[in-house]
């Protein structure tokens, strides 16, 4: 079974321009999450989606962070303009069903950020 | 205060010793994850626990609902168990979200 892919690993960007990062979950997997992983620091979650309907974007910085799921299948999180404070590891995992204790979430391998 | 903590924050042991990872978290869950992340990688899932005790080769982890409290052991430590170990709990209400504790670097030492 493939994993959840994501694109690309590494980045490297000067402030103000601007990222996009490309997951692609699991098959079948109803439910997709962005987390950011500041260094040294646990996920946190971006935004979750359910299918291409959005669960809970509360802790998305909506005036620079935006994600879409047009098809409930991959998505794109994008980043305009970057800020210094944005270098993290982004992480997109999948489920396969949200409100089900007993689904595991996969994650991909993160997409490394880093502002200069 | 954070609603998942960890301890230690940094662990360091020699080969073969038997480690011990903790979890304490505040809220009402109905799932508790322990995962490995590995530096330059990504997450991989080891446990999903609700109740009692799992077992997976030289891991087991425990969690006791009442004391909301979960410890990930691992037996006959190697160096390629040298990772991050992530606590992350998905809570029993709302859009049922997890949340995660800030890891557990651990580091053996051959």
């Amino acid at each position: 079974e493939a994993g959840v892919a994501q694109s690309p690993r590494y980045k490297i960007i000067e402030k103000r321009q601007s990222v996009a990062f490309w997951c692609n979950p699991i098959s079948g997997h109803a439910t997709l999450y962005w987390y950011q992983q500041i260094l040294g620091q646990g996920p946190k979650l971006l935004i979750q989606f359910q299918n291409n309907g959005v669960v809970d974007d509360s802790q998305l910085p909506k005036d620079r962070f935006s994600a879409e799921r047009l098809k409930g299948v991959d998505s794109t999180l994008k980043i305009q303009p970057a800020k210094l404070e944005d270098s993290a590891v982004y992480l997109c995992a999948s489920s396969l069903d949200r409100g089900h204790s007993g689904n595991t979430i996969y994650f991909g391998e993160g997409s490394w950020l880093t502002v200069v | 205060k954070n609603e998942v903590e960890q301890s230690p924050q940094n662990l360091t042991a020699q080969e073969g010793e038997f480690i011990t990872i903790n979890c304490s978290y505040s809220v009402g869950i109905s799932a508790l994850h322990w995962l490995q992340q590995h530096p330059g990688g990504g997450i991989v899932s080891l446990f999903m626990l609700s109740s009692g005790k799992k077992k997976h080769g030289r891991l087991i982890a425990t969690i006791n609902i009442q004391e909301k409290h979960s410890s990930l052991h691992i037996t006959a430590s190697h160096p390629r168990d040298s990772a991050v170990y992530i606590c992350a709990v998905r809570s029993n209400f709302g859009n049922e979200k997890l949340t995660f504790g800030t890891g557990t670097r651990l580091t053996i030492i051959p």
